[in-house]
């Protein structure tokens, strides 16, 4: 069965740099979900869009944003990147009928130095 | 904010012992998720309880809501080294658009 696709899996990035994390849904799921998880701590949520609109926000800091694009495929853009944002990125899918049983992607291990 | 709070933070148990983990959030919860996390991996999806009481089964696991949708316990009889990761309970947020609110997680080690 098809799963989330996040990429890249390895990013290396220098503070103040840019970054941007990419994922595809399982398909026909209708929600995507972005969490942060730090070493050792449980995934903090940071955004997530249904059909394609901002569906509920949490600790994701100003620096971030994200979309989902017409295909479903989200991106997390990161910018002004700090030693703190060093992190696994996990994009999450589910189908609004199952009530919400979340798929989770690889992640994406963000390291900045 | 709502807070889910899980314990304990580590347990060490020797193959074939028994294992639980156990949740409460400070509001009642529509549903709760359990996911496993194995290390250098993703949550994975286990299980949702969504009625006060309800009690499911999964071969040696054993998930129950409590009856205010306020707790939950996943309990692993006869534990296997395969069973070695991190356990999440996670409630769904009140604002209903499938956010989670993970507990801090229960890993566990299996002794041969």
């Amino acid at each position: 069965a098809a799963g989330v696709i996040q990429s890249p899996r390895h990013l290396i990035k220098e503070k103040r740099e840019t970054a941007t994390l990419k994922c595809y849904p399982i398909p026909r799921h209708d929600t995507v979900y972005w969490y942060q998880q730090g070493p050792g701590q449980d995934p903090q949520f940071l955004i997530s869009f249904y059909e394609k609109m901002q569906s509920d926000k949490g600790s994701i800091p100003d620096r971030f944003s994200a979309q989902q694009f017409s295909d479903y495929h989200s991106e997390l853009n990161m910018s002004s990147l700090e030693l703190g944002d060093s992190a696994l990125y996990f994009c999450a899918s589910s189908l609004r009928g199952s009530r919400y049983e979340q798929y989770f992607g690889p992640g994406t291990r963000l390291t900045v130095t | 904010g709502q807070q889910v709070m899980q314990i304990p933070q580590y347990q060490h148990v020797q193959e074939g012992e028994d294992f639980t983990t156990y949740c409460n959030s400070s509001t009642t919860l529509s549903n709760i998720q359990w996911y496993k996390q194995r290390p250098g991996g993703h949550p994975v999806f286990l299980i949702q309880l969504v009625k006060s009481g309800e009690v499911k089964k999964q071969k040696r696991l054993t998930f129950q809501f409590g009856e205010a949708k306020k707790n939950s316990s996943l309990h692993i009889t006869a534990t296997q080294t395969t069973d070695v990761g991190t356990y999440f309970c996670a409630g769904l947020g009140s604002s209903n658009t499938g956010k989670l609110i993970f507990g801090q997680g229960t890993t566990l080690q299996v002794k041969p």
